[in-house]
């Protein structure tokens, strides 16, 4: 199994432009989330989803989109991204294992 | 006031060492508790989960949940340089169940292990 693995591993947007970080899980998960993680702040929640067609915000979801529609993928999307989006993003999945997370992608918005 | 307070460190100690890493939180409705270990550049990893007070044991690693203080401790015996890694504490919302958990993470704890 190659667990939750995300791509890019690192990104350098533009302020204004959009992009989707993509996210997929072969654990067969129902539950998936993305969080966010910025220095100093620990890991804060975007958006989860429950299973395929499910999806519902989590603490910090402004400018952020995702969607659901099958158990293996849950891209995250960013619409005019701006510099408070520069963080480093972790999807994870879980199951009775607990939560796994991906390896993260880097993105800087300039 | 921040739900999960954790020193940030940066915490060094000498390789043997027993290492003591803590976090409170503010929400007594919180159900589980994890810990999580995250190596430089990496994801973090899940290391232990604890539902009730008390300890539970893994290895070299124990865990610690007071409810009533509300205050979860980790220690690491024995420790190695290759435990240098940043430590996050995370509870469950309430409402949530194991394998079924949105997190609430503390700060981390940048632990480093001197050989």
């Amino acid at each position: 199994n190659a667990g939750v693995t995300q791509t890019p591993k690192f990104r350098i947007l533009k302020i204004g432009q959009s992009m989707t970080l993509q996210c997929t899980q072969d654990m067969n998960h129902n539950y998936m989330y993305w969080y966010r993680q910025d220095p100093g702040m620990g890991l804060k929640l975007i958006y989860y989803s429950v299973g395929a067609g499910i999806t519902d915000k989590g603490e910090v979801p402004n400018g952020y989109n995702v969607s659901r529609s099958t158990t293996e993928d849950f891209p995250l999307r960013l619409e005019l991204a701006a510099p408070s989006q520069t963080s480093v993003y972790f999807c994870a999945s879980s199951a009775q294992t607990g939560t796994h997370f991906g390896p993260g992608t880097r993105l800087t918005v300039t | 006031q921040k739900e999960v307070e954790q020193d940030p460190g940066p915490l060094s100690v000498p390789e043997g060492a027993i290492v003591s890493l803590n976090c409170t939180y503010s929400n007594s409705a919180f159900q589980y508790f994890m810990w999580y270990r995250q190596y430089s550049r990496k994801g973090p990893e899940l290391l232990m989960y604890t539902y009730s007070s008390g300890n539970k044991e893994d290895g070299r690693f124990t865990a610690q949940v007071d409810k009533s203080s509300k205050y979860i401790s980790l220690f690491i015996r024995d420790s190695q340089p290759s435990d240098s890694a940043t430590y996050l504490c995370a509870m469950s919302a309430p409402g949530t169940n194991f394998g079924n958990e949105k997190l609430t993470f503390g700060t981390g704890t940048r632990l480093t292990i001197i050989p």
